[in-house]
């Protein structure tokens, strides 16, 4: 079966300090992978996806990006962070894009950006 | 474009009734697929059920339902049976042509005993 992992579960950063989560995803080849964030009491945010090794697409522009080192490895980043990418952060995978492909998320980053 | 919306920020059920969670639709995909997903305190989000476009039966997966109501373009969620451990917040989600999933804000729950 498949599973998920994201971690750290929480952090804690200053503004201005680098950002690096990570999500990998285990039984399976190839899969869709998302970046989510969550604002506390909102709904879901999509900021990135990736089909394959090195291909990111972006929804919103921003002071994070992601990057697909390995084929079920996904890393969102920051150089810098601000006190707006607080938040929780979900991780997701699917096997395809279609509307029938469902996406399965992992455990989730919560972020505090003081 | 897709829409999702969720008109009921907050429902409350007692333990053991039934509970129905609202969500409505909207795209020009001809093909799609709805979505829900439990989301409790711990803030994982949890796969419930699926229901495809085309599909002519209501989805079930054991205590959940999914009542599909194409032409009115809702898809909202029944839980029977209302369990403590039910209460979280519920989001419905639906992906068509474009690939792109979308969520709505999401209800949130509170099972009484």
């Amino acid at each position: 079966s498949q599973t998920i992992h994201q971690w750290p579960a929480t952090l804690v950063q200053p503004v201005g300090s680098p950002l690096s989560l990570e999500c990998t995803v285990e039984g399976t080849s190839n899969p869709n992978l998302y970046w989510y964030r969550q604002a506390a009491g909102r709904g879901l945010q999509l900021l990135f996806y990736s089909v394959g090794i090195g291909q990111i697409s972006s929804e919103v522009p921003q002071n994070l990006s992601a990057s697909r080192p390995q084929d079920r490895q996904f890393i969102l980043s920051s150089k810098k962070l601000l006190l707006s990418d607080s938040g929780f952060y979900l991780c997701a995978w699917s096997l395809g894009l279609a509307g029938v492909d469902t996406q399965y998320f992992g455990p989730g980053t919560r972020l505090t950006v003081l | 474009a897709q829409k999702i919306t969720q008109t009921q920020p907050g429902m409350f059920v007692q333990e053991k009734e039934a509970v129905t969670l609202d969500c409505t639709y909207d795209t020009s995909d001809p093909s799609y697929g709805l979505f829900w997903y439990k989301q409790p305190s711990s803030g994982e989000m949890i796969f419930l059920i699926y229901q495809g476009s085309y599909d002519q039966q209501n989805a079930t997966e054991g205590r959940y339902s999914l009542n599909f109501q194409k032409a009115r373009k809702s898809a909202n969620l029944v839980i029977s049976a209302s369990q403590l451990g039910d209460s979280a917040m519920y989001f419905c989600a639906m992906r068509g042509g474009s690939y792109i999933p979308t969520f709505g804000r999401g209800t949130s729950l509170i099972v009484h005993p």
